[in-house]
């Protein structure tokens, strides 16, 4: 079983700045990664495969970068929608886990 | 544009079996390059991959549910259906249907259904 451990639980940012997050899996998942995004009350929405494909429709400012173990997402500037919980998946060996999510929030 | 739907009761009693149908539009379940799976999330928390099937009726099934899950297709109707049995209250969830590719390396989830609340009390 690979464990994903996502960081900070919590992250406070402010609209136009950047955002980091983070996620680690417990052994090499590769470039296996993806990335969702979830609001309030909506399913998750894919932003990012292969921990660096950004998924049709999602814009530039999403970007995603990382191998074996470490892996981040950066949104460039941050916009009012894109304050959210976010999720990172391993699915380079089955069963596919979930990172416990990031929420990011208005600062 | 390809659509996912899930259906089913919301309110389920202790130790019964829960049941979902996910429905599928806008492209075939039959399709040789995808799996079909089941994905829940407790209330206030993470997401949990429960299982996935290929229209053939090839299964896999998380480990940790493996004993309690059966999921089914049914190609005539462009469907596939969850059952879980002898619930309790920790199996309450928001349960999401979900695509995913064939191919190792190509498993990520998109797209999803908009998720069903599922609540397991007397």
């Amino acid at each position: 079983e690979i464990v994903m451990t996502q960081s900070p639980a919590t992250l406070s940012v402010s609209p136009g700045e950047r955002a980091t997050l983070s996620c680690r899996a417990s052994q090499s998942v590769s470039s296996n990664l993806a990335w969702y995004q979830q609001k309030p009350g909506q399913a998750p929405r894919l932003l990012i495969y292969g921990a660096s494909t950004r998924a049709t429709g999602i814009p530039a400012r999403f970007s995603g970068s990382g191998s074996g173990t470490e892996f981040t997402l950066t949104i460039s500037s941050l916009q009012s929608e894109d304050f959210a919980v976010y999720y990172c998946q391993q699915y380079n060996n089955w069963p596919p886990f979930f990172g416990q999510g990031t929420k990011l929030e208005i600062k | 544009q390809l659509q996912l739907q899930e259906s089913g009761p919301g309110l389920v009693k202790p130790s019964e079996t829960l049941s979902l149908t996910c429905t599928v539009s806008g492209g075939s379940i039959s399709s040789s390059s995808y799996y079909w799976g089941w994905i829940r999330q407790p209330p206030g928390k993470g997401l949990e991959w429960i299982g996935s099937i290929y229209y053939s009726g090839s299964t896999y099934y998380n480990p940790s549910l493996k004993s309690r899950v059966t999921i089914s297709v049914d190609t005539s109707k462009n469907q596939f259906s969850l059952k879980l049995s002898s619930v309790t209250a920790a199996d309450t969830a928001v349960y999401y249907c979900a695509r995913h590719e064939k191919w190792n390396g190509k498993r990520w989830f998109d797209p999803w259904g908009q998720g069903t609340l599922v609540t397991v009390s007397s």
